[in-house]
C-alpha cells in the first residue's frame, strides 16, 4: 500500500520567516496530494491541495510544490504569523477506485514565535 | 456548510468494556472514515465505508469493528477496550466522486481506558 514520510516532526520559526515540510510518497499511482491544518484541540482542516498534472499551487502565503518524478511534495508557507502554529499534515490519494481514501504523513508540529 | 459531528468529545471506559463511538455528517457524502491519531504517529485508518452497509479494514483494523445502517451514520465499535486503545478518534467524510476529495473531519473523540 501507500507510505508517506512527513519531515520534519518539528518546526520552529520567527515570524516573518519561511517554513518548508517536505513529504515523499512511495505509489506513483497516487494522483492527489491534500495538506491539512490542525490548531490545538480542534479538527484538522483543509488549507490546500494539488492533482498530478499541476506542478505548482498558491493560495496567499502558502503554496504546495508537485515532483511526480521524484515522488515528493512541499508546503511553504511565507511571512509566518503566530497563527500559523499548529500541527500539518500531508496525505495522498491513489487514483482509480480507492473511494478517496487518504494516507497521512506523521504531522509536523510548526511553532512561529513572535 | 459541511457538519461532522461526533457523539462525545471525551470518553473514559474500563479495560474489557464495550465501546461504540458515533459519527454524524450532514452532507449526504458518500464515504466515511474511521481515524486514531497517536502523537509522532499521524492519522491512521481504521476502517472506511463507501456506501451504507459497506466497509473495507484500513491499515490498523485489529480490534475495532464499525457499522453504517444509515448513509449519514458510521459508528466505531471496540468490542472490549483495552489500554492500547487509549487515543484521539476522528471520524471524517468525502463526497465520493473523485474530483471531490476533500474529507471533512469531526471534531475528535478523546478516549481513555483504564
Amino acid at each position: 500500500g501507500e507510505n508517506v514520510e512527513q519531515h520534519p516532526s518539528t518546526l520552529s520559526v520567527q515570524e516573518g520567516d519561511s517554513a518548508v515540510i517536505k513529504c515523499t510518497y512511495s505509489d506513483s499511482a497516487s494522483n492527489y496530494f491534500p495538506w491539512y491544518k490542525q490548531e490545538l484541540g480542534k479538527r484538522p482542516q483543509l488549507i490546500i491541495d494539488i492533482r498530478s498534472n499541476v506542478g505548482e499551487k498558491k493560495d496567499q502565503r502558502i503554496a504546495v510544490t508537485l515532483n511526480k518524478t521524484a515522488k515528493h511534495f512541499s508546503l511553504h508557507i511565507t511571512e509566518t504569523q503566530p497563527e500559523d502554529s499548529a500541527v500539518y499534515f500531508c496525505a495522498a490519494k491513489k487514483g482509480g477506485t480507492s473511494y478517496g481514501k487518504l494516507t497521512f504523513g506523521q504531522g509536523t508540529i510548526l511553532t512561529v514565535h513572535p | 456548510d459541511v457538519k461532522v459531528t461526533q457523539s462525545s468529545r471525551y470518553l473514559v471506559k474500563r479495560t474489557g468494556e464495550k465501546v461504540f463511538l458515533e459519527c454524524v455528517q450532514d452532507m449526504d457524502h458518500e464515504n466515511m472514515f474511521w481515524y486514531r491519531q497517536d502523537p509522532g504517529l499521524g492519522l491512521r485508518l481504521i476502517y472506511f465505508s463507501y456506501d451504507v452497509k459497506m466497509k473495507e479494514k484500513g491499515d490498523i483494523p485489529e480490534g475495532y469493528s464499525v457499522s453504517r445502517e444509515k448513509k449519514e451514520r458510521f459508528s466505531l465499535i471496540l468490542e472490549s477496550a483495552s489500554t492500547n486503545q487509549t487515543s484521539m478518534y476522528l471520524c471524517a467524510s468525502s463526497f465520493g466522486a473523485s474530483s471531490t476529495d476533500t474529507q471533512y473531519f469531526g471534531p475528535g473523540t478523546r478516549l481513555t481506558v483504564l
